[in-house]
């Protein structure tokens, strides 16, 4: 079935520094997809929407200069997590809809981040 | 304010039982419903879902319940096996047919005991 691979499955990064988090979606083009943010036991707390070849659009409360969102190519979507803090550890999925309406949800691996 | 509540953050089953995972939700316009299956470190994958218009779905051990008045939905799984053991979150996508993305529940950590 269709497949998003999502990069690196985790990540270890100092106080500062940026890292980058890649979606690619496996056989299917996604126009659009979503990042989602989970804190340990809460839930998945949607992030921003990407949108091929236009701006994302981020959810209430977060900060577009903080978490970059590129989706250049029908195939890729990655998220940058700028000048990362230890309060940005948290673990990052991304999601592609298929086009089959709500059956169409499908969902990255994550990506653990963790900011020292 | 969390629009997809499960309040249970655990629940303990034995193995051969019914497992019942509930969900309660705030947003009149949801109309659409997700029950997620997630393993620690991977991302949630898709289990079963239901529409606001119909009050029940099943798929082989999975039934999913929704009572739209009292704003509930259930997860009904018989019966339950080890393989069942991870987090169980319940998503709600509001009109838009996918083209939005869902809001989801706190997740319940089902345990099957042998």
């Amino acid at each position: 079935g269709a497949v998003v691979s999502q990069h690196p499955s985790w990540v270890i990064c100092k106080s500062g520094t940026s890292v980058k988090i890649e979606c690619r979606s496996l056989d299917f083009q996604a126009t659009t997809m979503f990042w989602y943010r989970q804190f340990p036991k809460q839930s998945l707390m949607l992030m921003a929407t990407s949108n091929e070849g236009s701006k994302a659009t981020y959810e209430q409360g977060v900060e577009k200069d903080k978490f970059l969102i590129n989706h250049a190519s029908l195939t890729l979507s990655t998220l940058t997590v700028t000048s990362a803090h230890p309060e940005d550890s948290s673990f990052y999925i991304c999601s592609a809809n298929l086009g089959g309406g709500n059956y169409g949800y499908t969902f990255g691996s994550g990506t653990r981040l963790t900011v020292v | 304010d969390q629009q997809v509540k499960q309040n249970s953050p655990s629940l303990s089953v034995q193995e051969g039982r019914i497992s019942i995972l509930n969900c309660d939700y705030t947003n009149s316009m949801f109309d659409y419903f997700l029950w997620y299956k997630k393993y620690p470190a991977e991302g949630p994958t898709f289990l079963i879902s239901i529409s606001s218009i119909k009050d029940k779905n099943e798929d082989g051990r999975f039934t999913v319940f929704l009572n739209k008045s009292a704003k509930h939905l259930s997860l009904h799984i018989v019966p339950s096996q080890p393989g069942d053991s991870a987090v169980y979150f319940c998503a709600a996508s509001a009109p838009g047919g996918g083209a939005d993305g869902l809001t989801f529940g706190k997740g319940t950590h089902l345990i099957i005991q042998p």
